[in-house]
């Protein structure tokens, strides 16, 4: 029984490429939500999705960044124009139902260096 | 909003011995969860223990508790008989029921020493 997947693990851009991170939910969740983590923070909310709907964008940075979860395929988390300040450790998490005390089970991240 | 603070951004302990990590955190509301995440150098996030908030009884996992003072809005966790793969960061994390989203502390790195 998978885990939530995602990939790459790790992932370097040069200043004003793209970045795109997926990240498939386990099996049987259709919540996913993505983390971003600063060297030395702790883990900031971006987004949460459902399956063709963005229910919650409050932690997305208004410009480059965009997510989707599609009926088909995994979620994907897009940073266009990368800039140092984006090199981060970026997480998934998927969840069975809304809220808790329903348990966010996290993938293992992917690692994002600009360059 | 909430906010969710942890005080001690180290701690150390000697392997068998117990430690305890403080968080306090703030909420408008009345029903909300609360979870410590353990972060090992792998960083993969993996839950340690939940709390909700409507519940009295404070929760245990094995060797793990919390000590849950709901009019103080403290959520201590307490490791006993420490382990050397207890070494990671851990955070402590809250998630009101009228949303979705985790808020997570700052994190408080713990060495467990030989």
């Amino acid at each position: 029984n998978a885990g939530v997947m995602q990939n790459p693990r790790h992932l370097v851009r040069r200043r004003g490429q793209e970045a795109r991170l997926r990240c498939s939910p386990m099996k049987g969740h259709s919540h996913v939500y993505w983390y971003r983590q600063l060297p030395e923070e702790g883990l900031k909310f971006m987004v949460y999705l459902q399956k063709e709907n963005i229910i919650d964008e409050s932690g997305m940075p208004k410009e480059r960044f965009s997510a989707e979860f599609p009926k088909e395929g995994p979620s994907i988390l897009r940073i266009q124009q990368v800039v140092r300040g984006d090199s981060a450790a970026y997480f998934c998490a998927s969840s069975a139902l809304r809220g808790g005390p329903y348990e966010q089970y996290f993938g293992p991240g992917t690692r994002l260096t600009v360059t | 909003a909430q906010t969710v603070t942890q005080s001690q951004p180290e701690m150390s302990v000697q392997e068998a011995e117990t430690v305890t990590l403080s968080c306090t955190y703030d909420t408008s509301e009345s029903n909300y969860y609360l979870f410590w995440y353990k972060q090992p150098p792998s960083r993969q996030m993996i839950l340690v223990i939940r709390q909700e908030a409507y519940k009295q009884q404070n929760a245990t996992e094995n060797r793990f508790s919390v000590n849950f003072q709901k009019a103080a809005k403290s959520f201590s966790l307490k490791i006993s008989d420490s382990q050397l793969g207890d070494t990671a960061m851990y955070f402590c994390a809250s998630q009101e029921t009228s949303g979705s989203r985790l808020t997570f502390g700052e994190g408080t790195q713990l060495t467990v020493n030989p």
